[in-house]
């Protein structure tokens, strides 16, 4: 799997949009770009994925560039409920899941 | 969508018991599902595939002896932690795919959290 970076931490505020980065620069042309995000004490879910188009489902955006070597996750209301730790990983279908530090997302009233 | 159980959701053992833990896809069926222990403030670490109808396939450094699985039914997988110590104290977690014989998206269970005395 190719690795990923993510920042350590980042906060946010309530009801604004959380841009969360990851970059990606040695994705293989088979791996595709997964999020997933895990509340404390439970656990993790998935969000989103994408090849190199964006995405866009209920829970985010997905935002890969043309070179496919980052990302931007986006949560476009952020509530509270959104405060976790989010991981992005690359990987292709059959792989395994395999989780990085991943960013802790604070959402501040 | 799809949920994944897992069973007890927290339990408290003597050093020296052993504990099984158990991971159902309620809905769904799973030849394959993956164990994960997480210690605090860190990130999940993969442990085992479970193989309905196999033996497990372990990550490296992971005790096959210490920590037992079984996947008897395609929608039960059971981790069985043996002689468990204070060290093996953590949060387990399973997981089974969203589509059979892939293994990207992933259904999680909400855990369980083994403190061993």
């Amino acid at each position: 799997d190719a690795k990923t970076t993510q920042p350590t931490s980042m906060d946010c505020a309530e009801g604004r949009a959380a841009n969360l980065p990851c970059n990606h620069s040695t994705i293989s042309g088979n791996e595709y770009v997964y999020w997933y995000r895990q509340i404390h004490s439970q656990g993790p879910q998935y969000i989103i994925h994408g090849l190199k188009n964006n995405e866009t489902n209920e829970m985010a955006s997905l935002i890969i560039t043309e070179d496919r070597k980052s990302s931007t996750l986006i949560l476009p209301h952020a509530t509270l409920r959104d405060t976790a730790v989010y991981y992005c990983i690359a990987l292709a279908v059959y792989d395994k899941v395999i989780f990085g530090p991943g960013t802790s997302l604070s959402v501040i009233p | 969508g799809a949920v994944v159980s897992q069973h007890p959701s927290w339990v408290i053992c003597k050093s020296g018991t052993s504990v099984k833990i158990e991971c159902r896809s309620l809905d769904f069926q799973a030849t394959t599902m993956f164990w994960y222990r997480q210690f605090p403030k860190q990130s999940l670490m993969l442990m085992a595939t479970s193989n309905e109808g196999s033996k497990a396939t372990y990550e490296q450094g992971v005790e096959k002896d210490k920590f037992l699985i079984n996947h008897a039914s395609l929608t039960l997988s059971t981790l069985t932690v043996t002689s468990a110590h204070p060290e093996d104290s953590s949060f387990y977690i399973c997981s089974a795919p969203e589509v059979a014989g892939r293994s990207d998206t992933q259904y999680f269970g909400p855990g369980t959290r083994l403190t061993v005395l």
